[in-house]
Order: C-alpha cells, then structure tokens, then sequence
C-alpha cells in the first residue's frame, strides 16, 4: 500500500512569491492534514480537510490556504511568502476515529 | 500557551540502557495519546499509542505509561539501540470538534543512543 506521497520535495522561493504544495493520501483515507515543523516549534497544526471540506484550522494567517479535490488529494498554498515561512511542511492522511496521522516525507521550504 | 510539552529538548542513552522519554500536557480534554518517531529527512511515524482508559501500552521494546491525574505520559524504550536514534515527538488528540483529526504535538526530544 502505498504512503502518502508529497510533491515538490523541496524548493526555493523568494519573499512576496506564492507556493502551492501537493500531497496524495494513502488509498481509502479521506481526511488530509497539514503541519509546519520549524526549529524549535514541533508541529504545529495548519488546517485538516475531510471530503473536500476544511474541518477544521490552526492558528495560522490567511495567507496559509488549502483545498481537497474529490479523489482526497490535497493542495496548501501560501501566498506572498515570508522569510518565516520556511520550515518542513508535512502532510498527513487518516482513517481512523482515533486520528492516528500517517505522515508523508514532507515538502521543505526555503524562502530567501 | 502550549498544550503539550516535552521539555528535555536532547537525551543521550548508552546502548542496551533504558530510554525514558517523558510528555506533559495541559488540556484534560485530550484522551488519546501517541508517540512518533521522526528520522532526518523523513516524515514522522506512528510509534505506539494510549487511550485515556487506560495506563499502560505495550509493543516490544516500547512502552507507554499514562498517568491521567499528573497530566503526564512517557515512553520507555527497553533495551535501547543505536537505531531507536532519532527525535521523539509526543502528540495528543481530543475531540476539537466535528470529528477532526487534529493532533497537537510536542515540541520533540532527541534521543541518542551510544553504542
């Protein structure tokens, strides 16, 4: 069974550019969340998604976006980026009611 | 304000000894909680978990205790190995509403493991 997958693994922005991450969840899991690791801070909850709807969010600026397409695959954006914007961004399916999270590699950001 | 801490950033563990990684949390709303193991370069995986009615999970070498009254888990690894090296991160989930599957995380403890 394959895992989640994350797409780009890493890249490179500037200050004011946009970027658009992607990530496929594992096959049958329907709910997709995403978190920004950055030194020192953990994980820290971005947004979940649950067919198509945003379920639930963290305490994030509304440059920090997301959406869910119908075959559960998601997509987070980030506009106008800040030099503290660049951090691991990890993306995580889940099927179960206990909300054990399955992580994919992550999409690392640099933004100079 | 956070709501899960761990708040020994580094541990160092001579090979064969017995790792304990402790977590503190704050919200009593929580009541599951899991530890994940997270490699450089890699995405975080699921270790081993607990749920609030309980005070004790096995699997292996990894046990997690729970005790609800002090608001507190840890997570014991016995015997440690060179390969258990990594940051730990303690997460707890609790019912944020509309059946979301938030976890809240720590801020991770790295393990080393001297052979």
């Amino acid at each position: 069974k394959a895992g989640v997958t994350q797409t780009p693994r890493y890249l490179i922005k500037t200050r004011g550019q946009q970027v658009t991450l992607s990530c496929s969840p594992i096959s049958g899991h329907r709910s997709v969340s995403w978190y920004q690791q950055t030194p020192g801070q953990g994980l820290q909850f971005l947004f979940e998604y649950f067919s198509e709807t945003q379920r639930n969010k963290g305490n994030f600026p509304g440059r920090f976006s997301g959406r869910q397409f119908s075959n559960s695959r998601s997509e987070m954006n980030v506009s106008t980026l800040e030099l503290g914007d660049s951090a691991l961004y990890l993306c995580a399916s889940s099927n179960s009611i206990t909300g054990e999270l399955f992580f994919g590699e992550g999409s690392r950001l640099t933004v100079l | 304000d956070q709501q899960v801490k761990q708040n020994s950033p580094s541990l160092s563990v001579q090979e064969g000894r017995i790792s304990i990684l402790n977590c503190d949390y704050t919200n009593s709303m929580f009541d599951y909680f899991l530890w994940y193991k997270k490699y450089p370069a890699e995405g975080p995986t699921f270790l081993i978990s607990i749920s609030s009615i309980k005070d004790k999970n096995e699997d292996g070498r990894f046990t997690v205790f729970l005790n609800k009254s002090a608001k507190h888990l840890s997570l014991h690894i016995v015997p440690s190995q060179p390969g258990d090296s990594a940051v730990y991160f303690c997460a707890a989930s609790g019912d944020s509403g509309a059946g979301s599957y938030q976890l809240t995380f720590g801020k991770g403890t790295k393990l080393s493991v001297i052979p």
